[in-house]
């Protein structure tokens, strides 16, 4: 495609209940990452792949997230156990760090709207 | 301490003014400064980058580099309402080390 492609866009869930967000990146950008995003607030930083190999998870809020790149192009991020602290925009990023790993652009998906009740 | 810091805002500026935009790192590691643009209800998207001390120009929008007081800013020339948005600071470290960081982000509102 031609963008990054999140989906669903909206997810309402009930507490407690298990929210899978899925992410495709543009074809052939070797890193992905996930952030989240509450309103008034700037992208929090949760995890990033390159290929399917996850770099960094330092921004995993606990262990009831976690999230998958197994061939390293779609993505997974899962949330278990909702909570009402968990609502928030999802956003996924990706990016093909030229030589040198500078002039990293991220291309940003629409996000998912995740609401916890 | 915040990794990025900014002032939220909301900072108004007259059409056709010159908007100044400011953000501080803490990590004195950091070696990649962006600015992303978020309008509201959208996705961030890069407007500038910056690795070297100094000025960087591109069109109207002019990005600053001060490592040695890990200071960072944006200023944007003959500011249009299409301009209004939130700016998001954002750093990344050096090497091959690929988190990127970001500041709250500061509004900014052009008055007509």
């Amino acid at each position: 495609g031609a963008g990054v492609s999140q989906s669903p866009r909206y997810k309402v869930t009930k507490r407690g209940q298990d929210v899978a967000l899925r992410c495709d990146p543009i074809s052939g950008h070797v890193s992905l990452y996930w952030y989240r995003q509450a309103l008034g607030q700037g992208p929090e930083f949760l995890t990033y792949f390159n290929y399917e190999a996850q770099q960094d998870k330092s921004g995993l809020p606990n262990d009831r997230f976690s999230a998958e790149r197994p061939e390293g192009s779609i993505s997974t991020l899962t949330i278990q156990r909702t909570e009402q602290r968990d609502s928030a925009m999802y956003r996924c990023a990706s990016s093909r760090p030229p030589q040198g790993f500078f002039n990293e652009k991220l291309f940003f998906g629409s996000g998912t709207q995740l609401s916890v009740l | 301490q915040k990794e990025v810091e900014q002032n939220s805002g909301p900072l108004s500026v007259p059409e056709g003014a010159i908007a100044s935009l400011n953000c501080t790192y803490s990590d004195r590691g950091s070696q990649s400064f962006f600015w992303y643009r978020q309008y509201s209800g959208k996705s961030p998207e890069l407007i500038m980058s910056i690795y070297s001390n100094g000025d960087k120009e591109d069109g109207r929008f002019t990005a600053q580099l001060n490592k040695a007081s890990q200071y960072v800013s944006l200023l944007i020339r003959d500011s249009q309402p299409s301009d209004s948005a939130t700016y998001l600071c954002a750093v990344k470290r050096s090497g091959g080390y690929q988190k990127v960081t970001f500041g709250i982000g500061t509004k900014l509102q052009v008055i007509p």
